[in-house]
């Protein structure tokens, strides 16, 4: 899983805001998908994405969208930042191909809503 | 949807016990079954799993089992040791290109 990078490490915004989180995925990897996790809890799903096209969506507000580059990295983005959306922010990438199932994690991105 | 219920919360045992989680998944659908491990401000990391085809699977210290018939699975752990002091995550999903909805977690400390 040494291959899945996210940018940036941590980030401090206000209510209000929006951001906008990196994901680069293991090379040769295809396939991104974004989670939430709040302290204490498991991930919760929120996109993914495969071949630069949603193939899923979790249940969050339109607030939250991402897309995914040509390159196969990805962007999530929030609007109207609320103190709710304070978390750990992970993406995960795989292969998809072959048939593999594994989803390796990102070392995440926390985000601090103030 | 799919819903993944965990236990315990919380687990301690002595080093060179061993540790059991159980996880049970509602979606008869579902035929790929994780585990991760989370140490403390680190990423959820991939340590077994295990699909629908077979019920029972081993990696050295640790084995996962699966009843789908009963819709639970198991993460063992034998001989802990201080490092394996950590969260454990289950997962399922519906495998290939498709999400893992995770359990709660379990906080497992080993005492040495």
């Amino acid at each position: 899983d040494a291959g899945v990078t996210q940018s940036p490490t941590h980030l401090i915004k206000t209510r209000g805001q929006q951001v906008t989180l990196r994901c680069s995925p293991i090379s040769g990897h295809k396939s991104v998908s974004w989670y939430q996790q709040v302290l204490g809890q498991g991930p919760q799903f929120i996109f993914q994405y495969y071949e630069k096209e949603e193939r899923g969506r979790g249940n969050f507000p339109d607030r939250f969208s991402a897309r995914q580059f040509p390159n196969y990295s990805s962007e999530l983005n929030v609007n109207a930042l609320l103190l709710g959306d304070s978390a750990l922010y992970l993406c995960a990438s795989s292969y998809v191909p072959d048939g593999s199932y594994e989803q390796y994690f990102g070392p995440g991105t926390r985000l601090t809503v103030t | 949807g799919e819903n993944v219920e965990q236990h315990p919360s919380t687990l301690s045992v002595q080093e060179g016990d061993s540790a059991v989680i159980k996880c049970t998944y509602s979606d008869s659908a579902s035929n790929y079954f994780p585990w991760y491990k989370q140490e403390l401000g680190k990423r959820p990391q991939l340590i077994i799993d295990i699909r629908s085809n077979v019920g029972e699977k081993k990696d050295q210290r640790i084995a996962v089992t699966l009843n789908k018939t009963a819709k639970h699975f198991s993460l063992h752990i034998t001989e802990t040791q201080p490092e394996d002091s950590a969260v454990y995550f289950c997962a399922a999903s519906r495998g290939g290109n498709t999400p893992l909805v995770f359990g709660k977690g379990t906080r497992l400390s080993v005492i040495a």
